[in-house]
């Protein structure tokens, strides 16, 4: 069946400009999360949601990151007024399940270039 | 969160067993180990993942300590395809709410053929 999707895979964006990255999961699964990798580093939470509660935010670098799953499916990354530090490999992963046993399935990421 | 400690890198030849080591000596009675690895320029996959029990799967096993404080993912014939970066990570279940996995440095491994 289809994987976690995530869209645009490649996203080139001027400093200050806002983008919005989105994740659509793997049908039925309840949980999102979103993380952030950069070359050579392993990935970095950021925040995840069981169904469209966030749960966890304490990843998020500032106030210009937000995430949301309105309906507890497709889930959106948003960066506001972007920054060079910004670009990274930003990843999704769904799980079909709230508990700790349940296994994260992980998207091939969108690359956000900031120049 | 609770921290593992792995090494930075392995080798293995291939067709050979390799035994990726990881300790985890604040674990608590609650916490799953989880193994997950990424293979280059791909996200991170699922490996396999217990609670007290030695596991195994179509893709590995899992050994762990008595005490719980390390482990050891066991890949049983190395393939060039095993070349990845290995995450031993803890996630705890004892809420409903499931938990966020943390993320280390992992464990890079190279295949010899």
């Amino acid at each position: 069946g289809a994987g976690v999707s995530q869209s645009p895979r490649y996203k080139v964006t001027k400093r200050g400009q806002d983008v919005a990255l989105r994740c659509d999961p793997i049908s039925g699964h309840v949980s999102l999360y979103w993380y952030r990798q950069a070359l050579g580093q392993g990935p970095e939470f950021l925040t995840y949601f069981n169904y469209e509660a966030q749960q966890d935010k304490s990843g998020l670098p500032n106030d210009r990151f937000s995430a949301e799953r309105p309906e507890g499916s497709i889930s959106t990354l948003t960066i506001q007024r972007t920054e060079q530090r910004d670009s990274a490999m930003y990843r999704c992963a769904s799980s079909p399940e709230r508990a700790g046993n349940s296994p994260l399935h992980f998207g091939n990421g969108t690359r956000l270039t900031v120049t | 969160d609770a921290k593992t400690t792995q090494p930075n890198s392995m080798e293995s030849n291939e067709e050979e067993p390799v035994h990726l080591p990881c300790n985890h000596s604040t674990i608590s009675g609650t916490d799953y180990i989880h193994w997950y690895r990424q293979l280059p320029s791909q996200g991170p996959e699922y490996v396999i993942h217990g609670l007290t029990s030695n596991v195994n799967n179509r893709m590995a096993s899992l050994a762990i300590a008595e005490d719980r404080k390390s482990s050891t993912l066991i890949l049983h014939r190395a393939t060039l395809r095993d070349a990845a970066v290995y995450y031993c990570i803890l996630r705890d279940s004892w809420s409903n709410q499931g938990g966020k996995l943390i993320f280390g440095q992992g464990t890079e491994l190279s295949v010899k053929p």
